[in-house]
């Protein structure tokens, strides 16, 4: 089936330095990723997203790229805080619907 | 700011019992959506649901789920004869009109069957 593959699994950082995470797809029709940030205990929240027609993105410290030609995502997070350590998830499109087929998650450790 | 709710935040059931597990969607949302995530894996699709009908399933949503809206607001999902590996957390998640929006997840429901 089709899949979504996330690197690394686990990932710490010292506070202050950036944090990258990188995701592959395999479905050409995914057409909107997301990334999820989760807290435990809590579900997936939204923390930025992308669609096709874009090839990078940024919020304040956050930014996503894209290459839909290699079929590359990458979530990128700068000047890390300790409120940052969470699992984070990407996310693509399932064939053209709009159900989300996830990686299996990295665990970003923030350390003061 | 609306949020997905769900309830209840736990349920233990036996083995073999049926369960049903509510959601509230975000009122003007049109689309909704089933997620199990089993313990320290990754969220996985279950089942959409547009227009009152299954729009999309997944190989894991099999002849023992089924989905309702039985009213304007409440979204469920039954599982008809629960088994051991049913136990995860249960995700809902809801998102408005147009395309690839943004998809808000409840808090889930944390399923175990003993």
């Amino acid at each position: 089936g089709e899949n979504v593959e996330q690197h690394p699994s686990t990932l710490s950082v010292q506070e202050g330095d950036s944090a990258v995470i990188k995701c592959t797809y395999s479905d050409s029709a995914s057409n909107y990723f997301p990334w999820y940030k989760q807290e435990l205990g809590k579900g997936p929240q939204l923390i930025i997203d992308i669609r096709s027609n874009v090839g990078e993105k940024k919020d304040q410290r956050i930014a996503v790229t894209l290459n839909k030609t290699a079929k590359h995502f990458s979530l990128h997070i700068t000047e890390t805080q300790p409120e940052d350590s969470a699992v984070y998830f990407c996310a693509a499109t399932l064939n053209s619907g709009y159900a989300l087929n996830f990686g299996k998650g990295t665990s970003l450790l923030v350390t003061p | 700011e609306p949020e997905v709710t769900q309830t209840p935040s736990h349920q233990v059931t036996q083995m073999g019992q049926e369960v049903i597990l509510r959601c509230v969607p975000i009122s003007n949302h049109l689309y909704f959506y089933w997620y199990r995530q089993i313990l320290g894996q990754k969220v996985e699709f279950l089942v959409s649901f547009y227009n009152n009908e299954i729009s999309e399933k997944s190989e894991i949503f099999d002849d023992q789920f089924s989905v309702e809206r039985p009213d304007g607001s409440n979204f469920t999902l039954k599982i008809r004869s629960t088994k051991l590996e049913d136990s995860a957390m249960y995700f809902c998640a809801s998102r408005r009109q147009g395309s690839n929006t943004e998809a808000f997840f409840g808090q889930g429901t944390r399923l175990t069957v003993v």
